[in-house]
């Protein structure tokens, strides 16, 4: 298995310019999600996904959007980069509640460094 | 509001101490609490789960406690390397909003040799 794995692994955009972080897991599990990490503020969620065709809002969703058509992946678009999009992006994923007899451990990818100008 | 705090921020022992991480958290309607770790520049590695029905879980040198009712839980690390050098992250899964993981700051922890 590879896991939980995320492209690019750097990136830098031009104020106003748009990109999507790709995010992709191979083990099934109906949960992903997006997190930003920034310095002094810890682990922040993006946008959440229960399973394909299900999303939702975490704690920072404005500037970002999000669709799952597949289990598979769960790319996060920057519709209109700001400076303050600077930061690193983490994808995880995880089986659901609804998977009673598994384990509910997130797994992590390993980021992707964004630095907007 | 969930909260989830680790104190202390950080931390540096010599190499061989036990190392005593914290985290609390202040609604302790959860559905389970997992701790990782953190090198510098990479991802986070899942060290251990603990499910709100369980008090402990040990994996090697690591044991994680669990006191739900007081909202509290604490990774043991025993006989301290320098390879233990890292950050490390607490993070909590409320029970009612099983998409929303909660996670603290994180505890930088340096091993000296």
């Amino acid at each position: 298995n590879a896991g939980v794995t995320q492209t690019p692994k750097f990136q830098v955009l031009k104020t106003g310019q748009s990109m999507t972080l790709q995010c992709a897991q191979d083990m099934n599990h109906e949960y992903m999600s997006w997190y930003r990490q920034d310095p002094g503020m810890g682990l922040r969620l993006i946008h959440y996904s229960v399973g394909a065709g299900i999303t939702d809002q975490g704690e920072v969703p404005n500037g970002y959007n999000v669709s799952r058509s597949t289990t598979e992946d769960f790319p996060l678009r920057l519709l209109s980069a700001a400076p303050s999009q600077t930061s690193v992006y983490f994808c995880a994923s995880s089986y659901s509640s609804h998977s009673r007899l598994r384990s509910y451990e997130q797994y992590f990818g390993p980021g992707t460094r964004l630095t907007v100008t | 509001k969930q909260e989830v705090t680790q104190i202390p921020a950080a931390l540096s022992v010599p190499e061989g101490e036990n190392l005593v991480l914290n985290c609390s958290f202040t609604d302790s309607a959860i559905y389970n609490l997992q701790w990782f770790r953190q090198d510098p520049g990479k991802g986070l590695t899942s060290l251990l789960l603990i499910q709100s029905s369980q008090r402990e879980q040990t994996s090697g040198r690591l044991n994680a406690s669990l006191d739900k009712s007081s909202g509290r839980s604490t990774l043991y690390i025993a006989a301290s390397q320098p390879g233990d050098s890292a950050t490390y992250l607490c993070a909590v899964r409320p029970s009612d909003s099983w998409g929303k993981l909660q996670f603290g700051a994180g505890t930088q922890v340096v091993v000296t040799p």
